[in-house]
């Protein structure tokens, strides 16, 4: 199964900046999703990507994806304390029923 | 909004007893999952259902079994728990293959001692 690799895994940022992690996959997908964990809670999607789109773009959320390069990235702008959470990408090859999701990557927003 | 709920938040139990974890989804999901997620070791699926009665074996099913005998609901037994089964349990959905977001559950804190 696919599974992604976020990165770094923790980043630590002051409110009102930008925040942008990463992703990396080895083998072809469909699509790569996002979502955010906030601690000791379910994840919740925050947004879906498809092979054939470059970026994506959700409120203060914008994805890119790079298939050439197997990477993604979510940037979070202007950042709030609210946004503290661990952030998991989630790359599918669509054929198999299963996402494996990575170790995320911890963001603390200070205020 | 799909919601799935998770019977409870935290759970304490004793090794050698038998563990029930329940989860609902209330979208006519066909499929199902079951994570633990520990530190350090992120996500792993445990069991998925794709369908009522059908189930298939994830990445870590030693020591547990499941059962969905309706659509709505999706079952993690752990059979005998163990100190090593403590971990955060996390159920989701999702509506079929080709859609594959996944809704998550609140999670189950389970404390084996």
């Amino acid at each position: 199964s696919q599974q992604g690799e976020e990165d770094p895994q923790a980043l630590s940022i002051q409110e009102g900046e930008n925040a942008t992690m990463n992703c990396s996959y080895k083998t072809s997908i469909n699509n790569l999703q996002w979502y955010r964990q906030n601690s000791g809670r379910g994840l919740v999607h925050l947004i879906l990507i498809r092979s054939n789109e470059r970026e994506k773009h959700s409120g203060r959320l914008r994805v890119t994806l790079d298939t050439s390069k197997k990477s993604s990235s979510l940037l979070i702008t202007a950042s709030r304390a609210a946004d503290t959470a661990s952030y998991f990408c989630a790359p599918s090859g669509g054929s198999n029923y299963k996402l494996t999701f990575g170790k995320g990557t911890l963001l603390t927003v200070n205020p | 909004d799909v919601k799935v709920t998770q019977s409870s938040r935290y759970l304490v139990k004793r090794t050698g007893e038998k563990v029930f974890l329940e989860c609902v989804q209330d979208m006519d999901h066909e499929n199902m999952f079951w994570y633990r997620q520990d530190p350090g070791l992120g996500l792993r699926l445990i069991y998925f259902s794709y369908d009522v009665k059908m189930k298939e074996k994830g990445d870590i099913p030693e020591g547990y079994s499941v059962s969905r005998e309706k659509k709505e609901r999706f079952s993690l037994i752990l059979e005998s728990a163990s100190t090593n089964q403590t971990s955060m349990y996390l159920c989701a959905s999702r509506q079929m293959p080709a859609i594959d977001t996944q809704y998550f559950g609140p999670g189950t804190r389970l404390t084996v001692l």
